[in-house]
C-alpha cells in the first residue's frame, strides 16, 4: 500500500519560530509537493522538487523554503512564523509527468500563535 | 488568475439521487484530470481521472465527463450515498509538467 507520511497531524507554534514540516514517501517517486488549503481557496502549491536537491517555486513560496537531501523525503521550512501561515498543510507524491496521480499525506494543521 | 475554477462551494444531494459537480479550466494546454475526495482532518484521496484523449471515464458509481470545446469537465455520482459527503477537488495538469493545479473545491453533502 502506498503511503506519504507526514510528521505532525497537528502544531502549534509561536510568531516568528522557525518550523520545520517533515514528508516521507514509500513509492520510490521523484516529484514531491507542498500545498497549503484554505478555505474558499483549494489547494495552491508552494514549492515541489522533481528530484534530490532539485526545487521549484509553485504559486505561493513567499515565506517559505524547501529541502529536497534524500529522495523519500521532502521537508518545508517557515522561516519565520507568521499568523497567516495558520493552516493545513498537505504534502504529496507522483511518480511521473503525466497520466499519474498524486498520493497525499494525511495533512498537517498548523496553527501559529 | 485561477486556471481551475470550481464555482459552486457547496452542494446537497438527497441519498440515491445523482451528484454532479462541475469543474472548468482555463488553460487549453492542460490534457489530465483528476478529481480527488477530502474528508475533514485527512489527506485527499485520488478518486478518477480522465485524459484529454477522452470524453469520459467511469468507475463504479463515479464518472467523470470531459467536454474539451468548453473546457469543462464533471464528476457524476450514481447513487450518492452519505459516505460521499467530502470536499471534491478537480485538478488538472499538462504532459511534461509536474505539478496539479486545483480547483477551490465543492463540499458536496449527501442526506439521508
Amino acid at each position: 500500500d502506498v503511503k506519504v507520511t507526514q510528521s505532525s497531524r497537528y502544531l502549534v507554534k509561536r510568531t516568528g519560530e522557525k518550523v520545520f514540516l517533515e514528508c516521507v514517501q514509500d513509492m520510490d517517486h521523484e516529484n514531491m509537493f507542498w500545498y497549503r488549503q484554505d478555505p474558499g481557496l483549494g489547494l495552491r502549491l508552494i514549492y515541489f522538487s522533481y528530484d534530490v536537491k532539485m526545487k521549484e517555486k509553485g504559486d505561493i513560496p513567499e515565506g517559505y523554503s524547501v529541502s529536497r537531501e534524500k529522495k523519500e523525503r521532502f521537508s518545508l521550512i517557515l522561516e519565520s512564523a507568521s499568523t497567516n501561515q495558520t493552516s493545513m498543510y498537505l504534502c504529496a507524491s507522483r511518480d511521473s509527468f503525466g497520466g499519474a496521480e498524486a498520493f497525499f499525506g494525511q495533512g498537517t494543521r498548523l496553527t501559529v500563535v | 488568475d485561477q486556471q481551475v475554477k470550481q464555482n459552486s462551494p457547496s452542494l446537497s444531494v438527497q441519498e440515491g439521487r445523482i451528484s454532479i459537480l462541475n469543474c472548468d479550466y482555463t488553460n487549453s494546454m492542460f490534457d489530465y484530470f483528476l478529481w480527488y475526495k477530502k474528508y475533514p482532518a485527512e489527506g485527499p484521496t485520488f478518486l478518477i481521472s480522465i485524459s484529454s484523449i477522452k470524453d469520459k471515464n467511469e468507475d463504479g458509481r463515479f464518472t467523470v465527463f470531459l467536454n474539451k470545446s468548453a473546457k469543462h469537465l464533471s464528476l457524476h455520482i450514481v447513487p450518492s450515498q452519505p459516505g460521499d459527503s467530502a470536499v471534491y477537488f478537480c485538478a488538472a495538469s499538462s504532459t511534461g509538467t509536474y505539478k496539479y493545479i486545483f480547483g477551490t473545491g465543492t463540499r458536496l453533502k449527501v442526506l439521508a
